[in-house]
């Protein structure tokens, strides 16, 4: 049992370039998360899904888009890198509609030049 | 609206001694908290949580906070810190009974330091 699988771990792009990151989780959860990670800041939402085929917007949107095709992944796209787009990201998902707590992956640290 | 405020950016302690780290919180509803835990370059671990159940909530490795509704307070605890626990800690709100909107508010964290 995985829990929750990002990739890739590290990666860097230079500005403008895209990439996407993707997030498997295997635990049937409905609701999946992706936030970025900053110092002094804590973990910002930048977008997230209810379910299988829906997103929204988080906290900090801009720059960012997600589409969730199948309900175990959750992908997240940088159309055009920004040096501001340097972070680590996370990605989370929870059982529908509960506050148990949320399972985390490990993390994809990006930076952009 | 919810917002969690970490009172401390760096908290230091030597081995052996107890360890406060401090949470406050603000909702307008019935909230769920959680602290999490994040060693250096790993993602964040669940250490505990409160949803509404026992005020006094016990987590992995002898961890433990305590929900005051009267103070808004939710303090993480633990006896005696062990170079182990060297890590950043997360304090997290959320609305107890979920829902669409349901997400997790972060605070900006408390960089735990443990001295031999």
């Amino acid at each position: 049992n995985a829990g929750v699988t990002q990739t890739p771990k590290f990666r860097v792009l230079k500005t403008g370039q895209s990439m996407t990151l993707l997030c498997a989780q295997d635990m049937n959860h409905e609701y999946m998360y992706w936030y970025r990670q900053d110092p002094g800041m804590g973990l910002r939402l930048i977008h997230y899904s209810v379910g299988e085929g829906t997103t929204a917007k988080g906290e900090v949107p801009d720059g960012y888009n997600v589409s969730r095709l199948k309900k175990q992944n959750f992908l997240l796209g940088l159309e055009s890198a920004a040096p501001s787009q340097t972070s680590v990201y996370f990605c989370a998902s929870s059982y529908e509609g509960r506050a148990y707590g949320y399972t985390f992956g490990s993390g994809t640290r990006l930076t952009v030049v | 609206a919810q917002s969690v405020t970490q009172l401390d950016s760096h908290v230091s302690v030597s081995e052996g001694t107890p360890v406060l780290l401090r949470c406050n919180y603000s909702s307008s509803y019935s909230p769920s908290l959680f602290w999490y835990v994040q060693h250096p370059n790993k993602g964040l671990q669940l250490l505990l949580k409160y949803t509404s159940a026992a005020t006094l909530v016990k987590g992995i490795n002898g961890f433990e906070a305590e929900f005051k509704k009267s103070e808004t307070s939710f303090h993480l605890t633990k006896p005696s810190a062990h170079m182990s626990d060297a890590a950043e800690y997360f304090c997290v709100v959320t609305l107890a009974y979920g829902g669409a909107t349901n997400k997790l508010i972060f605070g900006t964290g408390t960089l735990l330091a443990v001295q031999p």
